[in-house]
């Protein structure tokens, strides 16, 4: 089982929807929590952070926490073009290493 | 967010050679900086983890002898990749972790190493 896994894309919604992204991580142990978008050619930029059970809210993003179902979620309302991009979900684990997934590719159809 | 500068961009290379990548935090003070390797379409592979004043840990796999890790100041980590070779190409890119309030990571720009 790889440490941390995301739903396979590419995904594509139209503009104005609601895009879904989702994370799962294999570290029970795993406090911190984190979202970053990444263009092709640049590096990663992160998005949300999230350290506890529950819903973060930052403008059009929302993150989502589950520890217990080791389960950690991002949406994205009202999706713009300007949010096509890969986005990475990250998770520090309890041997204090930062080990991202394999990504998702996002779509947002104008 | 915290500044982490990183240069080159970009290097291209003659097999063989040696190539050192820096890695600078610009506005704040870095005790443990991390590189991560990305291959075109993949995500970011750990590559290890560097300390300040002490050796960098690997990630099983890495040769520590070919991918040089140095932090010898709180602001500064540089990989040295030595002898590099075509499969070395790939997209180099450090971090730096940040404590406010709660941890973050941020990243530098990126070094694109093309091996001839």
């Amino acid at each position: 089982q790889k440490e941390v896994e995301q739903n396979s894309g590419p995904l594509s919604v139209p503009e104005g929807a609601i895009a879904s992204l989702n994370c799962t991580y294999s570290d029970r142990g795993s406090q911190s929590f984190f979202w970053y978008r990444q263009y092709s050619g640049k590096s990663p930029e992160l998005i949300m952070s999230i350290y506890s059970n529950g819903d973060k809210e930052d403008g059009r993003f929302t993150a989502q926490l589950n520890k217990a179902s080791q389960y950690v979620s991002l949406l994205i309302r009202d999706s713009q073009p300007s949010d096509s991009a890969t986005y990475l979900c990250a998770v520090k684990t309890s041997y204090d290493k930062v080990i991202f997934g394999p990504g998702t590719s996002l779509s947002v159809i104008p | 967010g915290a500044v982490v500068s990183q240069h080159p961009s970009w290097v291209i290379c003659k097999s063989g050679t040696s190539v050192k990548i820096e890695c600078r935090s610009l506005d704040f003070q870095a005790t443990t900086m991390f590189w991560y390797r990305q291959f075109p379409k993949q995500s970011l592979m750990l590559m290890a983890t560097s300390n300040e004043g002490s050796k960098a840990t690997y990630e099983q796999g890495v040769e520590k002898d070919k991918f040089l890790i140095n932090h010898a100041s709180l602001t500064l980590s540089t990989l040295t990749v030595t002898s590099a070779h075509p499969e070395d190409s790939s997209f180099y890119i450090c971090s730096a972790r940040v404590f406010t309030h709660n941890e973050k990571l941020f990243f530098g720009s990126g070094t694109q190493l093309s091996v001839l």
